[in-house]
Protein backbone atom coordinates (compact mmCIF):
# COMPACT_ATOMS: atom_id res chain seq x y z
CA UNK A 1 0.00 0.00 0.00
CA UNK A 2 0.63 3.60 -0.13
CA UNK A 3 2.01 3.86 -3.07
CA UNK A 4 2.49 7.63 -4.82
CA UNK A 5 3.26 8.19 -8.78
CA UNK A 6 4.57 10.81 -10.53
CA UNK A 7 4.11 11.63 -14.29
CA UNK A 8 6.07 12.34 -16.41
CA UNK A 9 9.33 10.46 -15.10
CA UNK A 10 11.55 12.72 -17.14
CA UNK A 11 11.18 16.11 -19.24
CA UNK A 12 13.41 17.95 -21.69
CA UNK A 13 11.72 21.70 -22.44
CA UNK A 14 12.60 24.90 -24.08
CA UNK A 15 13.25 27.60 -21.83
CA UNK A 16 10.39 30.20 -21.64
CA UNK A 17 7.67 27.09 -22.10
CA UNK A 18 6.26 25.67 -18.81
CA UNK A 19 5.73 22.05 -17.68
CA UNK A 20 2.84 20.03 -15.81
CA UNK A 21 4.36 17.51 -13.46
CA UNK A 22 1.38 15.02 -11.58
CA UNK A 23 1.18 13.35 -8.29
CA UNK A 24 -1.38 10.84 -7.90
CA UNK A 25 -1.80 8.68 -4.59
CA UNK A 26 -2.77 5.53 -5.90
CA UNK A 27 -4.05 3.43 -2.67
CA UNK A 28 -5.00 6.07 -0.29
CA UNK A 29 -6.91 9.24 0.25
CA UNK A 30 -4.05 12.16 0.32
CA UNK A 31 -5.26 15.48 2.29
CA UNK A 32 -2.05 16.41 2.38
CA UNK A 33 0.77 16.83 -0.48
CA UNK A 34 3.99 18.03 -0.27
CA UNK A 35 6.44 19.18 -3.49
CA UNK A 36 10.07 19.16 -2.79
CA UNK A 37 12.57 19.87 -5.37
CA UNK A 38 16.64 18.19 -5.40
CA UNK A 39 19.34 19.76 -6.98
CA UNK A 40 22.34 17.61 -7.77
CA UNK A 41 24.46 16.17 -4.62
CA UNK A 42 22.01 18.24 -2.50
CA UNK A 43 19.39 17.22 -0.38
CA UNK A 44 15.58 17.54 -1.03
CA UNK A 45 14.47 21.39 -0.11
CA UNK A 46 10.79 21.62 0.91
CA UNK A 47 8.96 23.96 -1.80
CA UNK A 48 5.09 24.13 -0.82
CA UNK A 49 2.70 21.80 0.76
CA UNK A 50 -1.33 21.66 -0.38
CA UNK A 51 -4.42 20.45 1.17
CA UNK A 52 -6.94 19.49 -1.01
CA UNK A 53 -9.52 22.22 -2.30
CA UNK A 54 -7.08 24.62 -0.56
CA UNK A 55 -4.62 27.00 -1.90
CA UNK A 56 -0.96 25.64 -1.37
CA UNK A 57 1.73 26.70 1.24
CA UNK A 58 4.77 28.02 -0.18
CA UNK A 59 8.31 27.76 1.87
CA UNK A 60 9.97 30.88 2.06
CA UNK A 61 11.99 31.89 -1.16
CA UNK A 62 9.73 29.64 -3.52
CA UNK A 63 7.87 32.04 -6.01
CA UNK A 64 4.21 30.72 -6.18
CA UNK A 65 3.28 32.16 -8.99
CA UNK A 66 6.22 30.42 -11.17
CA UNK A 67 5.49 27.50 -9.24
CA UNK A 68 1.54 26.85 -9.59
CA UNK A 69 0.47 23.99 -7.28
CA UNK A 70 -3.18 22.50 -7.76
CA UNK A 71 -4.75 19.74 -5.45
CA UNK A 72 -8.31 19.71 -6.49
CA UNK A 73 -8.87 15.76 -5.38
CA UNK A 74 -7.83 13.28 -2.76
CA UNK A 75 -5.52 11.74 -4.98
CA UNK A 76 -3.98 14.24 -7.21
CA UNK A 77 -1.92 17.18 -7.27
CA UNK A 78 -0.28 19.05 -10.10
CA UNK A 79 3.04 21.00 -10.03
CA UNK A 80 3.13 23.57 -13.04
CA UNK A 81 6.58 25.39 -13.54
CA UNK A 82 5.95 28.03 -15.55
CA UNK A 83 7.84 30.23 -17.86
CA UNK A 84 10.85 27.51 -17.13
CA UNK A 85 14.35 28.77 -17.62
CA UNK A 86 17.80 26.27 -17.07
CA UNK A 87 18.24 27.11 -13.59
CA UNK A 88 14.81 25.77 -12.73
CA UNK A 89 16.38 22.16 -14.07
CA UNK A 90 16.17 19.82 -11.19
CA UNK A 91 14.60 16.97 -9.66
CA UNK A 92 11.12 17.44 -8.14
CA UNK A 93 9.53 14.95 -6.11
CA UNK A 94 5.66 14.67 -3.98
CA UNK A 95 5.08 13.45 -1.13
CA UNK A 96 1.26 12.34 0.22
CA UNK A 97 0.12 12.02 3.06
CA UNK A 98 -3.53 10.97 4.40
CA UNK A 99 -3.04 14.37 7.08
CA UNK A 100 -0.74 17.03 8.45
CA UNK A 101 0.77 14.14 11.21
CA UNK A 102 0.62 10.88 8.73
CA UNK A 103 3.06 9.13 7.27
CA UNK A 104 4.29 11.25 3.91
CA UNK A 105 4.71 8.31 0.93
CA UNK A 106 7.21 9.56 -2.13
CA UNK A 107 6.66 9.16 -5.62
CA UNK A 108 9.63 8.45 -7.74
CA UNK A 109 10.24 12.07 -9.09
CA UNK A 110 10.53 14.08 -12.02
CA UNK A 111 13.69 15.03 -13.36
CA UNK A 112 12.95 18.48 -15.61
CA UNK A 113 15.85 19.97 -17.98
CA UNK A 114 15.10 22.84 -19.70
CA UNK A 115 17.49 24.21 -22.35
CA UNK B 1 12.39 21.77 14.41
CA UNK B 2 15.21 20.10 16.20
CA UNK B 3 17.93 19.02 13.98
CA UNK B 4 19.66 15.89 13.26
CA UNK B 5 23.34 14.83 13.25
CA UNK B 6 24.33 11.74 11.17
CA UNK B 7 27.70 10.75 9.79
CA UNK B 8 28.58 11.31 6.36
CA UNK B 9 29.17 7.98 5.32
CA UNK B 10 29.52 4.27 6.44
CA UNK B 11 30.25 1.02 5.07
CA UNK B 12 28.75 -2.67 5.71
CA UNK B 13 29.25 -5.97 4.33
CA UNK B 14 26.90 -8.02 2.53
CA UNK B 15 24.55 -10.13 5.20
CA UNK B 16 25.81 -8.08 8.35
CA UNK B 17 23.45 -5.65 10.23
CA UNK B 18 24.04 -2.42 9.55
CA UNK B 19 23.78 0.03 12.22
CA UNK B 20 22.63 3.86 11.73
CA UNK B 21 23.21 6.46 13.84
CA UNK B 22 21.45 9.48 14.72
CA UNK B 23 21.43 12.29 17.19
CA UNK B 24 18.60 14.48 17.81
CA UNK B 25 19.62 15.90 21.09
CA UNK B 26 17.48 19.17 21.07
CA UNK B 27 14.15 16.85 20.10
CA UNK B 28 11.03 17.97 21.57
CA UNK B 29 8.21 15.94 23.72
CA UNK B 30 5.81 16.07 20.27
CA UNK B 31 8.79 15.07 17.97
CA UNK B 32 8.82 11.82 16.02
CA UNK B 33 11.67 10.23 14.80
CA UNK B 34 11.36 9.20 11.28
CA UNK B 35 13.64 7.43 9.11
CA UNK B 36 13.19 7.66 5.20
CA UNK B 37 16.47 6.33 2.46
CA UNK B 38 16.66 7.69 -1.19
CA UNK B 39 18.31 5.21 -3.66
CA UNK B 40 20.16 6.93 -6.22
CA UNK B 41 17.64 8.98 -8.96
CA UNK B 42 14.31 8.18 -7.30
CA UNK B 43 12.22 9.46 -4.53
CA UNK B 44 13.14 9.06 -0.68
CA UNK B 45 11.35 5.60 0.89
CA UNK B 46 9.95 5.39 4.09
CA UNK B 47 11.70 2.77 6.53
CA UNK B 48 10.08 3.70 9.78
CA UNK B 49 9.16 6.11 12.68
CA UNK B 50 8.65 5.89 16.55
CA UNK B 51 8.45 8.66 19.10
CA UNK B 52 9.98 6.63 22.57
CA UNK B 53 9.53 2.63 22.40
CA UNK B 54 11.70 0.50 19.74
CA UNK B 55 9.68 0.07 16.76
CA UNK B 56 10.71 -2.94 14.11
CA UNK B 57 9.07 -3.67 11.07
CA UNK B 58 9.48 -5.88 7.70
CA UNK B 59 12.23 -3.32 6.59
CA UNK B 60 14.09 -2.66 9.93
CA UNK B 61 14.17 -1.91 13.37
CA UNK B 62 13.99 1.45 15.42
CA UNK B 63 15.94 2.06 18.42
CA UNK B 64 15.21 5.52 20.79
CA UNK B 65 17.67 6.23 23.89
CA UNK B 66 15.59 6.59 26.53
CA UNK B 67 16.59 10.15 26.99
CA UNK B 68 15.60 10.25 23.11
CA UNK B 69 18.42 12.35 21.96
CA UNK B 70 19.55 9.60 19.86
CA UNK B 71 18.49 6.86 17.98
CA UNK B 72 20.01 3.82 15.99
CA UNK B 73 18.50 2.64 12.75
CA UNK B 74 19.40 -1.54 12.44
CA UNK B 75 19.27 -3.23 8.98
CA UNK B 76 19.49 -6.86 10.32
CA UNK B 77 20.69 -8.33 7.11
CA UNK B 78 22.01 -5.57 4.50
CA UNK B 79 21.81 -6.67 0.80
CA UNK B 80 23.34 -4.32 -1.68
CA UNK B 81 19.98 -3.42 -2.82
CA UNK B 82 20.36 -1.58 0.80
CA UNK B 83 23.02 1.06 -0.47
CA UNK B 84 21.52 4.52 0.05
CA UNK B 85 21.53 7.90 1.38
CA UNK B 86 19.02 7.30 4.79
CA UNK B 87 17.73 10.37 6.01
CA UNK B 88 16.77 10.64 10.03
CA UNK B 89 14.27 13.35 10.75
CA UNK B 90 12.42 14.36 13.72
CA UNK B 91 8.98 15.92 12.78
CA UNK B 92 6.44 17.42 14.87
CA UNK B 93 3.73 15.47 15.04
CA UNK B 94 1.81 15.99 18.61
CA UNK B 95 -1.66 17.43 17.91
CA UNK B 96 -1.73 20.08 19.92
CA UNK B 97 1.68 21.28 17.84
CA UNK B 98 1.38 24.63 15.52
CA UNK B 99 3.69 26.55 13.87
CA UNK B 100 4.77 27.04 10.36
CA UNK B 101 7.05 23.27 10.64
CA UNK B 102 3.82 21.18 11.77
CA UNK B 103 4.11 18.46 9.95
CA UNK B 104 6.99 19.12 7.39
CA UNK B 105 9.92 16.86 6.96
CA UNK B 106 13.28 19.04 6.66
CA UNK B 107 16.20 16.75 5.26
CA UNK B 108 19.50 16.91 6.29
CA UNK B 109 22.48 15.36 4.09
CA UNK B 110 22.18 11.86 5.98
CA UNK B 111 24.11 9.14 6.06
CA UNK B 112 25.67 7.57 2.44
CA UNK B 113 25.33 3.58 3.68
CA UNK B 114 27.53 1.84 1.22
CA UNK B 115 27.19 -2.16 1.37
CA UNK B 116 29.75 -3.93 -0.70
CA UNK B 117 30.25 -8.21 -0.68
Amino acid sequence: GAVVSQHPSRVICKSGTSVKIECRSLDFQATTMFWYRQFPKQSLMLMATSNEGSKATYEQGVEKDKFLINHASLTLSTLTVTSAHPEDSSFYICSASEGWVETQYFGPGTRLLVL
Amino acid sequence: DAKTTQPTSMDCAEGRAANLPCNHSTISGNEYVYWYRQIHSQGPQYIIHGLKNNETNEMASLIITEDRKSSTLILPHATLRDTAVYYCIVRVDGPNAGGTSYGKLTFGQGTILTVHP
